[in-house]
């Protein structure tokens, strides 16, 4: 059974420019989520896609981010005109199981590096 | 608000003695505690998890974490350390009775296992 996968693994974009964050769960999966870890602090949530709705997205930092999770499989987070402090890893996880008693499978992460 | 705090930064500890990686956590409510493990250039996985009953819980590769409430604290370890072990820590907590709330993690501790 393949992992939840995400693209790319690192990118490197200058102030201003827009960046394409995709994250495919594991297959079934209907509950997705987006964390973003600065370096050396703590990994922070920013959403959570139940399909293709979303359930909870308190921890996006600003209008600059926009997630979708068009017909509820794969889910993009752009960035859209990215700073400086956007700079961080950003893991994808996915989850069966509802409850929040369950265990997240994640993705790699995608390293954004805004110069 | 739920909250997580990994007091040490790194570990280091010999192959083959025992280790101990510190988590205390702050919820309003009964807690929903996690470990997860990060090795290079790989995503999170899944190490163990407390939700009730034993508060002894054991997990993958030898670890066991032992709730303690009057303290609040989720300390990872291990009896036998091994070069293996070698990665970033994260303890995450969730409040049981929040309803869909997400999954806060700590800032992380990376584990240094010296041969």
């Amino acid at each position: 059974e393949a992992g939840v996968t995400q693209f790319p693994s690192h990118s490197v974009i200058e102030k201003g420019q827009t960046v394409t964050l995709r994250c495919d769960p594991i297959s079934g999966h209907d509950n997705l989520y987006w964390y973003r870890r600065v370096m050396g602090k703590e990994i922070k949530f920013l959403l959570h896609f139940v399909k293709e709705s979303k359930q909870d997205e308190s921890g996006m930092p600003n209008n600059r981010f926009l997630a979708e999770r068009t017909g509820g499989t794969y889910s993009t987070l752009k960035v859209q005109p990215a700073e400086l402090e956007d700079s961080g890893v950003y893991f994808c996880a996915s989850s069966q199981d509802s409850r929040y008693t369950g265990e997240l499978f994640f993705g790699e992460g995608s390293r954004l590096t805004v110069l | 608000a739920q909250s997580v705090a990994q007091p040490e930064d790194q570990v280091n500890v010999a192959e083959g003695n025992p280790l101990t990686v510190k988590c205390t956590y702050s919820v309003s409510g009964n807690p929903y505690l996690f470990w997860y493990v990060q090795y290079p250039n790989r995503g999170l996985q899944f190490l163990l998890k407390y939700i009730t009953g034993d508060n002894l819980v054991k997990g993958s590769y030898g670890f066991e974490a032992e709730f303690n409430k009057s303290q609040t604290s989720f300390h990872l370890k291990k009896p036998s350390a091994l070069v293996s072990d070698s990665a970033l820590y994260f303890c995450a907590v969730r409040d049981s009775g929040s309803g869909n709330t997400p999954l806060v993690f700590g800032k992380g501790t990376r584990l240094s296992v010296i041969a």
